[in-house]
């Protein structure tokens, strides 16, 4: 079936450099996504989110990229800190779909002071 | 963003009992879901919370296993019926938000272990 994806499972960063994770998805008729971050013992938090007519959005310290012709996603984060430690997730919503949302594998993020 | 609270925060269950999850939203809220997260993986969407009407389950989910109710538009349950230790998951609730209604805010998640 369709499903969104990531390519590494776990990330690991010195602090102060940029961390990139990345995630594919295989629905073409995809047309919104959003990055999640989780701490331990805490629920997604959204960090960021892209619709399909945009192929960049930055917010604070942080950029999604979306690359439509080869379904992939990416997030990056700049000058990571140790407060970035946690596990990311990128999800799929169709734009009329409200919160149902297909979550990707996830990816460990550890930045290493 | 909503706030939404749930409850308990965490539970450890003998097999073949159920547990009933709260989810409590501060403000009224259209769409309301649940997942399941199990151990070291990502989310599931077991159902949508339909105010009024019987909840819409995803494939692999049935209403027998996970009852649901939602009596009005800041409230739901989420009962794990007949628990074995494969039920043991965080289950969150979620609600639909953001200008376009295509946020999803998450609730912090009930740590259920059956033993």
């Amino acid at each position: 079936g369709e499903s969104v994806g990531l390519h590494l499972p776990t990330l690991s960063v010195q602090e102060g450099d940029n961390s990139i994770i990345n995630c594919a998805y295989s629905n073409s008729a995809s047309d919104y996504f959003i990055w999640y971050k989780q701490e331990s013992g805490k629920g997604p938090q959204f960090i960021i989110d892209i619709r399909s007519n945009m192929d960049k959005r930055q917010g604070q310290r942080v950029t999604v990229l979306l690359n439509k012709t080869v379904k992939h996603l990416s997030l990056q984060i700049a000058a990571t800190q140790p407060g970035d430690s946690a596990v990311y997730f990128c999800a799929e919503n169709g734009y009329n779909q409200g919160g149902k949302l297909i979550f990707g594998q996830g990816t460990e993020l550890s930045v290493k002071p | 963003s909503a706030v939404i609270s749930q409850k308990p925060s965490r539970d450890i269950c003998q097999r073949g009992t159920s547990l009933t999850i709260q989810c409590q939203v501060d403000s009224q809220v259209t769409m309301m879901f649940w997942y399941r997260q199990q151990p070291g993986q990502s989310l599931t969407l077991i159902a949508t919370a339909n105010q009024g009407s019987e909840a819409t389950y995803e494939s692999g989910f049935v209403i027998d296993k996970f009852p649901i109710s939602r009596p009005n538009l800041t409230f739901s349950t989420l009962t794990v019926s007949n628990m074995s230790p494969e039920d043991s998951s965080i289950y969150l609730c979620s609600v639909a938000g953001g200008s376009m209604n295509t946020e999803a805010f998450f609730g912090q998640g009930t740590r259920l272990t059956v033993v």
